[in-house]
């Protein structure tokens, strides 16, 4: 069975710290890892990352994908308020005609105090 | 930017009654899937929808579930007699079938469905 554990599951910070989100992964037909925020309601798309050692940036945040330990963490650099959401860490596999179905980790809830 | 819509938005619902949550995807994405989310637990995929069939079920996905789409615009799930443990938000999600961004799929805000 597919499986996507997060770490750590809930974690408050302070603005201006740094933060690391933790992703582990075991997917069958392993296609890629995505991150999401979801604040409210739906998920919102953060990256995707299909290839090891490649970072991805979008302002203050950054993914990263290691394939070899089936491991992937998200940063957050000089954390604001509104970073305060869960983020969701998911696997999404390519086998036959199953092409992209997402299996998520429980979350990481984070909490940006002022 | 293009955004997947989904309506209710809420749903109250009687034990055994049917319920009809209705989604339009982006437009020019041919993939459709629906999630659920049970309150404080994970998002769990349902079922993936392309070229007007079911590609892939998960086990949730019994008899009491169905998916359509019955037009060029919408993709629905029925949940043909609710029971209690039905209760959850509902997610549809779609995607391209090409291009580099074809493996993002893009979530719609959800249809909490509570059933009594």
């Amino acid at each position: 069975e597919d499986k996507v554990v997060q770490s750590p599951l809930s974690l408050v910070v302070h603005e201006g710290d740094t933060v690391t989100l933790n992703c582990s992964y075991e997917v069958t037909n392993f296609r890629s890892l995505l991150w999401y925020k979801q604040e409210k309601k739906a998920p919102t798309f953060l990256f995707m990352l299909t290839s090891s050692g490649i970072e991805k940036k979008s302002g203050r945040l950054s993914s990263i994908l290691d394939k070899k330990e089936l491991f992937s963490i998200l940063n957050i650099t000089a954390t604001q308020t509104g970073d305060s959401a869960i983020y969701l860490c998911a696997g999404s596999n390519a086998g036959g005609t199953s092409y992209g179905k997402l299996t998520f980790g429980q979350g990481t809830i984070l909490t940006v105090h002022p | 930017e293009p955004e997947v819509t989904q309506t209710p938005s809420h749903q109250v619902t009687q034990m055994g009654q049917e319920v009809i949550l209705r989604c339009v995807p982006i437009s020019n994405h041919l993939y459709f899937y629906w999630y659920r989310q049970i309150l404080g637990q994970k998002v769990e995929f349902l079922v993936s929808f392309y070229n007007n069939e079911i590609s892939e079920k998960s086990e949730i996905f019994d008899d009491q579930f169905s998916v359509e789409r019955p037009d060029g615009s919408n993709f629905t799930l029925k949940i043909r007699s609710t029971k209690l443990e039905d209760s959850a938000m509902y997610f549809c999600a779609s995607r391209l079938t090409s291009g580099r961004a074809r493996e993002t799929q893009y979530f719609g805000p959800g249809t909490r469905l509570l059933v009594l």
